[in-house]
């Protein structure tokens, strides 16, 4: 059974940078089926995809944190990571990794939606 | 930036019918966005319901369904029960290795 687990400090400081990894068990992250993302959600509000990456480094994401977001894989680690910076009280959130099952990077009738989530964990950024 | 929308919030019967829509800000969602739904409870972290339109995950009961009605995506519950009772998330593939959440609909039963 795949499992996905995120880890990195719970509390952040203003203007930091928050660290977050990814680690896969279960299954490869190499596989070309698969993008590995990020999703938040501030406390009481919705979920927000923040971004995701190929297994073969390739990045996505939100146009709207576009600008402070870096993600990452490490096939050797079976590992992915989210890196935000330049953090404010509104980066405070649960964030959760997932994996999204494709078909080949592609979406098909079949294979186009987030089918494994981490159990996600609370970032705080408070000084 | 596209925008999806949903109800912020429905209410049902036990046993009722209720259908929740994800639409488009801009536009109509189409089978080609490969609308997916989730479910999650407080603390939780999401569960996947539908995918692809109308194809359920392994486990779903069947009393959910998804479709396209109109120009929005639907998740339809059926007999609705109060376990039930939950946000319920959409999510729309917008291309280029991007997806983008619904801001969700807080079901209420009782």
């Amino acid at each position: 059974q795949l499992q996905l687990q995120e880890s990195g400090p719970g509390l952040v400081k203003p203007s930091e940078t928050l660290s977050l990894t990814c680690t896969v068990s279960g299954g490869s992250i190499s596989s070309n089926n698969y993008y590995w993302g990020w999703i938040r959600q501030p406390p009481g509000k919705g979920l927000d995809w923040i971004g995701s990456v190929y297994y073969s480094g390739s990045t996505y994401y939100n146009p709207s944190l576009k600008s402070r977001v870096t993600i990452s894989v490490d096939t050797s680690k079976n590992q992915f990571s989210l890196k935000l910076s330049s953090v404010t009280a509104a980066d405070t959130a649960v964030y959760y990794c997932a994996r999204h099952l494709t078909q080949g990077g592609y979406c098909s009738d079949t294979n186009c939606y987030i089918d494994y989530w981490g159990q996600g964990t609370l970032v705080t950024v408070s000084s | 930036q596209t925008v999806v929308t949903q109800e912020p919030s429905f209410s049902v019967s036990p046993g009722g019918t209720v259908t929740l829509t994800c639409g488009l800000s801009s536009g109509s969602v189409s089978t080609s966005y490969y609308p997916s739904w989730y479910q999650q409870t407080p603390g939780q972290a999401p569960r996947t319901l539908i995918y692809s339109t109308n194809t359920r995950s392994s486990g779903v009961p069947d009393r959910f369904s998804g479709s396209i009605l109109g120009n929005k995506a639907a998740l339809t519950i059926t007999g609705a029960q109060a376990d039930d009772e939950s946000d319920y998330y959409c999510v729309l593939y917008m291309g280029s290795g991007k997806w983008v959440f619904g801001g969700g609909t807080k079901l209420t039963v009782l």
